[in-house]
């Protein structure tokens, strides 16, 4: 069956232009989470989404970035006015229910000039 | 412990013997422990999730053992192969919110034939 779909797989824009990251997860499971990984660094967790919940924003490294679910499946991540600091794999994962086992699709990895 | 914290940081092994990594965690407001397997150019793999002090879960040649009074895991791999190596991520859940899971910087295993 399909996995975490994330599109587009790689981005490379120009500082201070925005840009959306897009995220499918899989068909029936209810949570959905964004991570990012800079250059050396761990997963960072940014963003959880359980159905149709209003998402707790505030792991969010700074007001540019949001993120929206639409109908509890698709989700964007938005970066507005991108700095450098933004360059990292993006990664989107989902599970059938809060605290399950996390599948993850296979990164955007975002470069901001 | 503030953070999760994995080591040794890396690891070499000779194919065939068998190896043991650490995933220290926060032992407060303890939820749940997950690891998962990292290989390159593909996506997390989910291996575990681990709730209760004393749990023990094994996949094949893979085991692993949780303490949350002190707050540790430990990851075996018996009989180490090639295809083993990868990098191997042990993610926190304190309960929930922006802060519920926390992953560790990871522990990167190689496998030489």
């Amino acid at each position: 069956g399909a996995g975490v779909s994330q599109s587009p797989s790689n981005k490379v824009t120009e500082k201070g232009k925005d840009v959306e990251l897009r995220c499918d997860p899989i068909s029936g499971h209810t949570a959905l989470y964004w991570y990012r990984q800079s250059l050396g660094q761990g997963l960072e967790f940014l963003i959880y989404f359980q159905g149709n919940s209003a998402p707790d924003k505030s792991g969010l490294p700074s007001d540019r970035f949001s993120a929206e679910r639409t109908g509890g499946s698709v989700s964007t991540l938005t970066i507005q006015r991108t700095q450098q600091e933004d360059s990292a794999v993006y990664l989107c994962a989902s599970s059938l229910a809060f605290n399950q086992p996390q599948h993850f699709g296979d990164g955007t990895r975002l470069s901001i000039l | 412990i503030l953070n999760v914290e994995q080591s040794p940081q890396s690891l070499h092994v000779q194919e065939g013997d068998s190896t043991n990594f650490t995933c220290s965690f926060p032992s407060s407001n303890f939820y749940a422990l997950h690891w998962y397997r990292w290989e390159t150019a593909k996506s997390p793999e989910a291996l575990f999730v681990m709730t209760l002090n004393g749990d023990e879960k094994k996949k094949g040649r893979i085991s692993a053992t949780l303490n949350t009074k002190e707050g540790y895991s430990y990851l075996y791999i018996k009989g180490s192969q090639p295809e083993d190596s990868a990098t191997y991520l042990c993610a926190s859940y304190s309960g929930g919110g922006a802060d519920g899971l926390t992953f560790g910087k990871g522990t990167h295993l190689i496998i030489q034939p």
